[in-house]
């Protein structure tokens, strides 16, 4: 079984302020974890991945990522945010070697302030 | 080149009628998903699908029904439409190996009146 809490369902910043985006993931053998973006009146698009290589995952934009394992975390960071930034943002599990259907946050809406 | 491609974009229609969503992957993945997206933005997944296996999400109504021509098409028919079927619909595509990431379609913004 898998699960994913993102914390916030909206996180508000100024533009330029660092961008921290919460989720934590339960799973019962070891995890895919993911982010996706989604733009106003689009669909969700890969914004980075963790596959069990690097702990420390850079995406598109800017974005990272760190899985850590002991606190059962993949937070999305990004160091200064911009107003193209502001989206729905999703975390998603599945399972390493198991299901591949992957299993999604309730979404964070980034909203950034100029 | 379009990866996921979903028809109608904005489709309006009246309770009680059936309507149909295609959606198309040129990926060559071997699975396919419709999502709903609720006004909150939830994501739930109704169906995942490929060759060996049709996996229904137990809370869809049985009004909905992929049907799938062929390995990269996967469609969406709903029957006896209600008010609360309004919503975004996204079709998916990924991999059963590898990393498992989707490729989601622009979506169908479904309104029923």
């Amino acid at each position: 079984a898998q699960s994913v809490t993102q914390l916030g369902s909206h996180v508000s910043v100024s533009e330029g302020a660092l961008v921290l985006l919460r989720c934590n993931y339960s799973s019962s053998v070891p995890p895919y974890l993911f982010w996706y973006v989604q733009y106003p009146n689009q669909g969700l698009q890969l914004l980075l991945k963790y596959t069990s290589a690097a702990t420390l995952v850079k995406g598109i934009n800017g974005f990272e990522a760190e899985f850590k394992k002991s606190e059962t975390s993949f937070h999305l960071t990004k160091p200064s945010a911009h107003m193209s930034d502001a989206a729905e943002y999703f975390c998603a599990v599945s399972a390493a070697g198991g299901s591949y259907i992957p299993t999604f946050g309730r979404g964070t809406s980034l909203i950034v302030h100029p | 080149d379009t990866a996921v491609s979903q028809t109608p974009k904005y489709l309006v229609t009246q309770m009680g009628n059936d309507k149909s969503i295609k959606c198309e992957q040129n990926l060559g993945h071997d699975t396919m998903y419709w999502y709903k997206q609720d006004s909150k933005k939830f994501l739930k997944i109704m169906f995942s699908y490929n060759n060996k296996e049709l996996i229904i999400n137990e809370t869809v109504p049985n009004r909905f029904s992929p049907k799938s021509p062929d390995k990269a098409h996967l469609n969406l028919h709903i029957n006896s439409l209600e008010l609360g079927d309004s919503a975004v619909y996204f079709c998916a595509s990924s991999r059963t190996s590898g990393t498992h990431e989707q490729y989601f379609g622009p979506g169908t913004r479904l309104t029923v009146t």
